[in-house]
């Protein structure tokens, strides 16, 4: 059964990166055409979706609005995905999600159907 | 970008009761890339529907979608107590794919 975990710091400080990794369970990286993605989620308000990266790493895609400072990475290897968040602010607090784009959906944006747990990231000094 | 709007905000119902949550989009959309969630306090976001009315593995049939053009339902036949919950739709038929704010359906 497919399980994806978060980890990373829990705290960033301003201004600073903020970096998570997804490490995947009961499926291989390189065991289909699978994308990889990230939504987070501010306490107490909606869900956004950050992007999506093809388990190649060759190809992703990233919300514009947060596209300048977003970088997504797979290490097959490991088989883990990451994310990392340039120049943070309170803004950028919030529980990231990983999880797996549906392959029924055909594209890096389309509905997850796998999430890991969540990880609270809170951005203070 | 598409705008969802999620109404009402917070439904109050019995057990066993139904339940009629709206989604409605900014501009007509297809309904083959419609989805809905449902979550609960502290737990990530569960798949309930996709492609608007097709419902997710293992979800039961009590759980329904329908809709086209601007207007979704989704409707939960007879609430059971493990339905109380936040509920959000997503549009992804176009990047970047975009979430309503949320039902929370609460007991009466």
């Amino acid at each position: 059964q497919l399980q994806l975990q978060e980890s990373g710091p829990g705290l960033v400080k301003p201004w600073e990166t903020l970096s998570l990794t997804c490490t995947v369970s009961g499926a291989s990286l390189n065991g289909g055409s699978y994308y990889w993605g990230w939504i987070r989620q501010p306490p107490g308000k909606g869900l956004e979706w950050i992007g999506s990266i093809y388990y190649t790493g060759s190809t992703s895609d990233k919300n514009p609005s947060l596209k300048s400072r977003v970088t997504m990475s797979v290490d097959k290897s490991k088989n883990q995905f990451s994310l990392q968040l340039t120049s943070v602010t309170a803004a950028d607090t919030a529980v990231y999600y990983c999880g797996r784009p549906s392959p029924r959906g055909g594209s890096g944006w389309t509905y997850f159907d796998h999430w890991g747990q969540g990880a609270l990231v809170t951005v203070s000094s | 970008e598409i705008l969802l709007t999620q109404s009402p905000g917070t439904l109050s119902l019995s057990p066993g009761e139904r339940a009629t949550l709206s989604c409605r989009a900014s501009q007509s959309v297809s309904s083959t890339y419609l989805a809905w969630y449902q979550q609960k306090p502290g737990q990530a976001p569960r798949l309930l529907i996709y492609g608007a009315s097709s419902r997710a593995t293992d979800i039961p049939d009590r759980f329904s979608g329908s809709g086209s053009g601007t207007d979704f339902t989704l409707t939960i036949s007879r609430l059971e107590s493990e339905d109380f919950a936040v509920y959000f739709c997503q549009y992804y038929g176009t990047p970047p794919p975009t979430f309503g704010l949320g039902t929370r359906v609460e007991i009466k």
